[in-house]
C-alpha cells in the first residue's frame, strides 16, 4: 500500500530552539498533504493543509510563523516548529492522499508520527 | 460543519468478549467512512472503510456497516484479543484535497 514516511520519529530539544519534520510520501505523489497535531489521550487536531507549490493554508488557532510548513515537491511537506518551548511538545502526523488509490475515497495515509519534547 | 462522535472510553474488556464502538457523524453530501487504529506509540493505520451507504468495511474481524439513516458507522468485533488493545477512531472525509474529521477516540483495553 501506500506508504508515507515521517522522520525524525521521535526528537528532544533545548526551549528555543527550531526543530524541523519531513514528511515524505514513498511511493505516490501527494499535491497536498495535512498535518496534524495529537495531545496526550486526545484526538488529532488538524494544523494546517500543505499544499505543492504553495502556501499552506492554517487552521484557526494555528500560528503559522510558529508552526512553518513547507511543501517543497510532489513528494516532501516538511513542518518546522521554531523557537520551540515546552508547550510545543506533542505528537505530529502527516497525512496524504494518493489520487491514484481509491481515487474518490477520501483515504489518508498516515506517517508513523514524530515525537517531539521540548526540555 | 462536518463532525464525528464516538463513544468515550476507556473501554476494557476481556479477551474474547465482544466488542462495539459507537460512531455516529453529521456531514453534508456523502462522505466516505473510515475506522483507524493507533496501537501505543505509533501513527494511524486505516484498520476499515466504507464509501457508500450499506457498504460494509472489514478487516482483522472488525467491521463496520455504512448507515445512512441512522448516520452511523460502529466498530465491531466478535471476539477481541489482548493484540487489539490500542485507540480506535472514526473518521469521515469528502474526496479531493479535504483533511480527515476525525472522532476523539476510543481506547480500548483487552485483558487477557
Amino acid at each position: 500500500g501506500a506508504v508515507v514516511s515521517q522522520h525524525p520519529s521521535w526528537v528532544i530539544c533545548k526551549s528555543g530552539t527550531s526543530v524541523k519534520i519531513e514528511c515524505r510520501s514513498l511511493d505516490f505523489q501527494a499535491t497536498t498533504m495535512f498535518w496534524y497535531r495529537q495531545f496526550p489521550k486526545q484526538s488529532l487536531m488538524l494544523m494546517a493543509t500543505s499544499n505543492e507549490g504553495s502556501k499552506a493554508t492554517y487552521e484557526q488557532g494555528v500560528e503559522k510563523d510558529k508552526f512553518l510548513i513547507n511543501h517543497a515537491s510532489l513528494t516532501l511537506s516538511t513542518l518546522t516548529v521554531t523557537s520551540a518551548h515546552p508547550e510545543d511538545s506533542s505528537f505530529y502526523i502527516c497525512s496524504a492522499r494518493s489520487s491514484d488509490r481509491g481515487p474518490g475515497t477520501g483515504e489518508l495515509f498516515f506517517g508513523e508520527g514524530s515525537r517531539l519534547t521540548v526540555l | 460543519g462536518d463532525s464525528v462522535t464516538q463513544m468515550e472510553g476507556p473501554v476494557t474488556l476481556s479477551e474474547e468478549a465482544f466488542l462495539t464502538i459507537n460512531c455516529t457523524y453529521t456531514a453534508t453530501g456523502y462522505p466516505s467512512l473510515f475506522w483507524y487504529v493507533q496501537y501505543p506509540g505509533e501513527g494511524l493505520q486505516l484498520l476499515l472503510k466504507a464509501t457508500k451507504a450499506d457498504d460494509k468495511g472489514s478487516n482483522k474481524g472488525f467491521e463496520a456497516t455504512y448507515r445512512k439513516e441512522t448516520t452511523s458507522f460502529h466498530l465491531e468485533k466478535g471476539s477481541v484479543q489482548v493484540s487489539d488493545s490500542a485507540v480506535y477512531f472514526c473518521a469521515l472525509s469528502h474526496s479531493g484535497n479535504t483533511p480527515l474529521v476525525f472522532g476523539k477516540g476510543t481506547r480500548l483495553s483487552v485483558i487477557a
